[in-house]
């Protein structure tokens, strides 16, 4: 199976911050990668496919980018509804696999 | 307005079957294909199956195989997971989504193993 890594596992951040998030999978997923947003008691919610493509409706703000085997989240300002853990999966090769996750919250 | 609402989780006994449900509306069931996520109380996600738009292909992760069945009624626009054999290791929500990277979900529903 491809195993999925985050880094950090959790960061603290104020409102305006740039943040960034990596996601490393195990071997190369080409571009098969997409980034989730998780908030306490709701449904994780689709943020980015494709390594780099924003979610229809989705705030500009975040950012995606990477192909091969490592990959990046990148909110530019930091917004206080951005406070969750962020989740990467690969949907290259079965079974898919998610990463560990990385909490993000406030400073 | 996509909407993806699951049920059918409940309480079950070790060795017990369950049948989850996800009825969908707002887009066109058959065209997409269809998968199950779950997520065991205050740990990650896992991907647990998928199914493609007609239900020839079915993929799972390992720890289901054998024991779960992801089926799809194009007709009813609704997608199914059979649980069989359950486990306690098998306690968690469950989420459907659409499309193989899971464009949209629907809330989830547990499912607590436990005698």
């Amino acid at each position: 199976d491809i195993q999925m890594t985050q880094s950090p596992s959790s960061l603290s951040a104020s409102v305006g911050d740039r943040v960034t998030i990596t996601c490393r999978a195990s071997q190369g997923i080409r571009n098969d990668l997409g980034w989730y947003q998780q908030k306490v008691g709701k449904a994780p919610k689709r943020l980015i496919y494709a390594a780099s493509s924003l979610q229809s409706g989705g705030p500009s703000r975040f950012s995606g980018s990477g192909s091969g085997t490592e990959f990046t989240l990148t909110i530019s300002s930091l917004q206080p509804e951005d406070f969750a853990i962020y989740y990467c999966l690969q949907y290259n090769t079965y079974p898919f696999t998610f990463g560990p996750g990385t909490k993000v919250d406030i400073k | 307005e996509v909407q993806l609402v699951e049920s059918g989780g409940g309480l079950v006994q070790p060795g017990g079957s369950l049948r989850l449900s996800c009825a969908t509306s707002g887009f066109t069931f058959s065209s997409y294909w269809m998968t199950w996520v779950r997520q065991a109380p205050g740990k990650g996600l896992e991907w647990v199956a998928n199914i493609n738009q007609d239900g020839s292909e079915k993929n799972y992760v390992d720890s289901v195989k054998g024991r779960f069945t992801i089926s799809r009624d194009n007709a009813k626009s609704s997608l199914y997971l059979q649980m069989d054999s359950l486990r306690a290791d098998d306690t968690t929500v469950y989420y459907c989504a659409r499309g193989i990277g899971g464009g949209y979900w629907g809330q989830g529903t547990l499912v607590t193993v436990s005698s």
